[in-house]
């Protein structure tokens, strides 16, 4: 099973809302990532949990936050968003230093 | 700091040859390439470990040179389903941080 699972698919939200994206894997990777992909760009690592710790933090806005519950989830919670933060949202997985697999995105559009 | 491509975009037609480079400044642990068709997430084609290693995937193949800390990808008698855009990964090693380059757009035309 290489799949790693993004829900919502498509996500609308007000600039005064709170929503959360979500992930999950049972690939038993210990790195997860949150890329930010915008059309025709390449994808913008944003967060990399690291054995469920936060590693990496691309001085990221506080309006996105980043949450590890266990090894197989990752969330990202929205709040307060800007309509230049609709994009494609991309979650990914991998061991330490090796192939990452991406699930298939969250297209966020921010009214 | 992100690895960089060139070139931004290639046109081929069917069966046609085609090389995209990859490179960077920083000393390099390994190259991944990924593609991704428009409107899909990016798949893992290849991963490159070992200066002057080559790997394969169908007709597509992939050299590294770890002296130039460079990585090219050769899409050899390209097909219809080679369209899309091709990504070139590095890691940095602390903190499992994978980037990746500006992507290289291939559209193949019958």
């Amino acid at each position: 099973d290489t799949e790693v699972t993004q829900t919502p698919k498509h996500l609308v939200m007000g600039m005064t809302n709170k929503k959360s994206l979500k992930c999950e894997q049972h690939m038993g990777h210990r790195a997860m990532y949150w890329y930010k992909q915008k059309a025709k760009k390449p994808p913008e690592l944003m967060f990399v949990y690291s054995y469920e710790k936060l590693s990496i933090n691309e001085s990221v806005p506080s309006r996105f936050s980043p949450e590890c519950p266990n090894s197989s989830l990752l969330n990202l919670h929205l709040h307060a968003l800007q309509p230049e933060d609709s994009a494609l949202y991309l979650c990914a997985s991998s061991q330490p230093l090796e192939v990452a697999f991406f699930g298939q995105g969250t297209r966020l559009t921010v009214v | 700091q992100q690895p960089v491509q060139s070139p931004q975009a290639v046109i081929l037609r069917e069966g046609e040859d085609a090389v995209i480079n990859c490179s960077s400044s920083k000393a390099l642990y390994s190259v991944h390439w990924y593609r991704q068709k428009h409107g899909e997430a990016p798949v893992f084609l290849m991963i490159l470990l070992k200066g002057g290693e080559q790997k394969g995937h169908e007709k597509i193949s992939a050299s590294f040179n770890e002296k130039k800390q460079q990585s090219s990808l050769y899409l050899t008698a390209s097909q219809l389903s080679y369209s899309g855009t091709y990504f070139c990964g590095t890691y940095k090693a602390a903190g499992n941080k994978l980037t990746f380059g500006g992507g290289t757009r291939v559209l193949v035309k019958p």
